[in-house]
């Protein structure tokens, strides 16, 4: 059983606060690390992917890093807004033909004005 | 827009019954992907269908088939429902090659099991 696991699980911060979440995952046979945002009553949308030891991602206010050596991946957001209020899904992808992402369970992040 | 189209957006039934939901992948994807998301629960895989044929198996019920059919459209089919399917179903669809595996999400379909 593959784990990806993801903390906190839930967080609440006031806008204008930065904040930062975490994505464990096994390091063996890594292919790629995917960082989606998923707001209710819509589909997970892809915010990044990122592939190599080291790798910094930078969309706008929120970034990500990773290290794949310790298997594991940050998420920051920079002075948070209520529109940021999403759960932050990261999926593992491993090499194989199967082409399958392992999710894991999501940071539900609530920005309160 | 993900350029995946799910149908129907909703669907209510009642114990016992029979449903078919529908998935398009995006021009030119060949993978198609079933998934799962309940109450408290995160993204459940269920299945995945490549150009045609089943590729892996996640936690889908015995009662719970899925096909791919030549044009890549899929179908997820959930019989003798229970309350505890109530769900919102995805599906997603990956590239054939190039963006490690990246998947484009549908909208879903909320099935409601009274």
């Amino acid at each position: 059983i593959l784990n990806v696991e993801q903390s906190p699980q839930s967080l609440h911060v006031q806008e204008g606060d930065s904040t930062n979440f975490t994505c464990s995952f096994p390091s063996s046979n890594f292919y790629a690390l995917h960082w989606y945002r998923w707001e209710t009553a819509k589909s997970p949308e892809a915010l990044f992917v990122m592939t190599l030891n080291g790798d910094e991602k930078k969309k706008g206010r929120i970034s990500a890093t990773l290290n794949t050596k310790e298997g594991y991946s940050y998420l920051y957001i920079k002075g948070s807004q209520p529109e940021d209020s999403a759960t932050y899904l990261c999926a593992l992808a491993r090499g194989g033909s199967a082409r399958q992402l392992t999710f894991g369970s999501g940071t539900q992040l609530t920005v309160l004005p | 827009d993900s350029g995946v189209t799910q149908t129907p957006k909703h669907l209510i039934t009642a114990t016992g019954q029979r449903v078919t939901l529908r998935c398009s992948p995006r021009s030119g994807d060949l993978s198609v992907y079933w998934y799962q998301q309940s109450l408290d629960q995160g993204l459940q895989f269920l299945i995945q269908y490549y150009n045609g044929e089943e590729r892996a198996k996640g936690n889908i019920l015995e009662r719970f088939s899925a096909q791919q059919f030549p044009d890549l459209h899929s179908e997820l089919n959930l019989s003798s429902l229970e309350l505890g399917d109530s769900a919102l179903y995805f599906c997603a669809s990956t590239p054939p090659r190039g963006s490690y595996n990246e998947q484009f999400f549908g909208p879903g379909t909320r099935l409601t099991v009274l």
